[in-house]
């Protein structure tokens, strides 16, 4: 069970939007930036979002973060096929000194 | 640009200890601002970290409750890498491990290591 709880999945159809839950509490993200990644299986994980709302370079804007007290979001517009990936949340654990990384979120665009 | 480059075998016995090391470029090991990381993924337990090591004035680390037991991640300056080792692997420990650089997120991963343990 981890520390971070996303859905385990979500869907949307292309061109929409969707948004990704991250929850964790006071000790994680009510005190630490929030990042997120994507992972296609047998690729290597890609760095979405920094410092809860930041892009690195070459990310597009479709993609876009927010952090509000113990819960974070991810948002991803104009779905695209090539989208479909796993979502994972990580941030530092202040109690433990450690990473946590939420579950894992499966998008599906049908 | 940053560039890291894993190397290990690929297969592990149960009860053995499983090795790999991250080779470095465009960067330090011992770089006051970096911290280097390893990184498992599995499809029963998603992402996973596993510690990390640093240098600020002097070396440090981290390790994740779950291994802390049996992990040991160590620079090597002469070489400019670092390893990782699992002691007392079980099939549990199967994944895919990735070493990557970052504080608390990581911009830049290795290719990836299938570490599988069997007998």
């Amino acid at each position: 069970q981890s520390v971070l709880t996303q859905p385990p999945s979500v869907s949307a159809a292309p061109g929409q939007k969707v948004t990704i839950s991250c929850s964790g509490s006071s000790t994680n993200i009510g005190k630490n930036y929030v990042s997120w990644y994507q992972h296609v299986p047998g690729t290597v994980p890609k760095l979405l979002i920094y410092d809860n709302n930041k892009r690195p370079s070459g990310i597009p804007d479709r993609f876009s973060g927010s952090k509000s007290g113990r819960s974070a979001t991810l948002g991803i517009a104009g779905l695209q096929t090539g989208d479909e990936a796993d979502y994972y949340c990580g941030t530092w654990e202040s109690s433990l000194s450690v990473v946590v990384f939420g579950g894992g979120t499966k998008l599906t665009v049908l | 640009q940053v560039q890291l480059r894993q190397s290990g075998p690929g297969l592990v016995k149960p009860s053995q200890t499983l090795s790999l090391t991250c080779g470095i470029s465009g960067d330090s090991v011992s770089s006051n601002s970096a911290v280097w990381n390893w990184i498992r993924q599995s499809p029963s337990r998603g992402l996973e970290w596993l510690g990390r090591t640093y240098y600020r004035s002097k070396w440090s680390g981290n390790y994740a409750v779950s291994v802390k037991s049996r992990i040991i991640i160590n620079p090597d300056t002469s070489k400019n890498q670092f390893s990782l080792q699992l002691d007392s692997v079980t099939p549990e420990d199967t994944a895919v491990y990735f070493c990557a650089r970052g504080d608390q997120y990581f911009d830049y991963w290795g290719q990836g290591t299938l570490v599988t343990v069997s007998s």
